[in-house]
């Protein structure tokens, strides 16, 4: 129930494209679904989030769709550039991801490697 | 730059040797994450301080040490390691770990075990 299940694992993508990357989850105690990009070299940074309350939010070229019926959201990256070509991991957390010690606890995807092709 | 720092970014060390990671955070928060970033593993949250506080230990081997002496810097002490301790261990920080705050993350150290 704690898990968040990510795909593709990688993902190769022509400049110019749509890269498309999907996560589920188990939980529906979870309320809050955030996308990480991390470069290498770097930690993961905050990209874009989504509460269930809607289901698509947009910045720039990047949007969440939710779906809480399945259980599912996923990011989309219109016009996908070189400079996108990161590892992106997907995340949820929420009541049901509280710990003892009432930390709301981020359960994390595997992380999908997206190349974006010049 | 994310405001938070991590030295040192690399670090080599042997199975007997004792080092510490250290983490510092500029952006007034109040509480302090240790992960580890395996690769085809999900981040592994390590341990968790709130106001200095340890509120978590996700069951972390007792050759990780962490302390906090205060919200802006965080420390990982590290002995008698193993080679599959091997890692990027990635300290972040959030406003509170009691409510959802985003959190911002260094860049890591780069641990290899010999």
């Amino acid at each position: 129930q704690q898990q968040v299940k990510q795909s593709p694992q990688s993902l190769i993508v022509q400049k110019g494209g749509i890269s498309i990357i999907n996560c589920a989850y188990e939980n529906t105690a979870f309320d809050y679904f955030p996308w990480y990009q991390q470069f290498p070299g770097k930690g993961p940074a905050l990209l874009i989030a989504i509460r269930p309350d809607v289901s698509e939010k947009k910045e720039g070229r990047f949007t969440i769709s939710f779906n809480k019926s399945a259980k599912q959201f996923s990011l989309h990256i219109m016009d996908s550039q070189p400079g996108d070509s990161a590892t992106y991991f997907c995340a949820a957390t929420g009541l049901g991801a509280r710990n003892a010690g009432n930390n709301r606890k981020l359960i994390w995807g595997l992380g999908t490697s997206l190349a974006v092709n010049p | 730059e994310t405001g938070v720092t991590q030295t040192p970014r690399h670090l080599v060390m042997g199975m007997t040797n004792k080092k510490s990671l250290k983490c510092e955070q500029h952006l007034g928060h109040n509480a302090m994450y240790w992960y580890k970033q395996s690769a085809k593993k999900p981040l592994e949250l390590m341990f968790v301080y709130n106001f200095k506080e340890q509120t978590e230990n996700n069951s972390v081997p007792s050759r990780f040490s962490p302390e906090c002496p205060n919200s802006s810097h965080l420390f990982l002490h590290l002995h008698t390691l193993q080679p599959e301790d091997s890692a990027l261990y990635l300290c972040a920080s959030s406003q509170d770990s009691a409510t959802w705050d985003t959190q911002y993350f260094g860049p890591g150290t780069r641990l290899t075990v010999l």
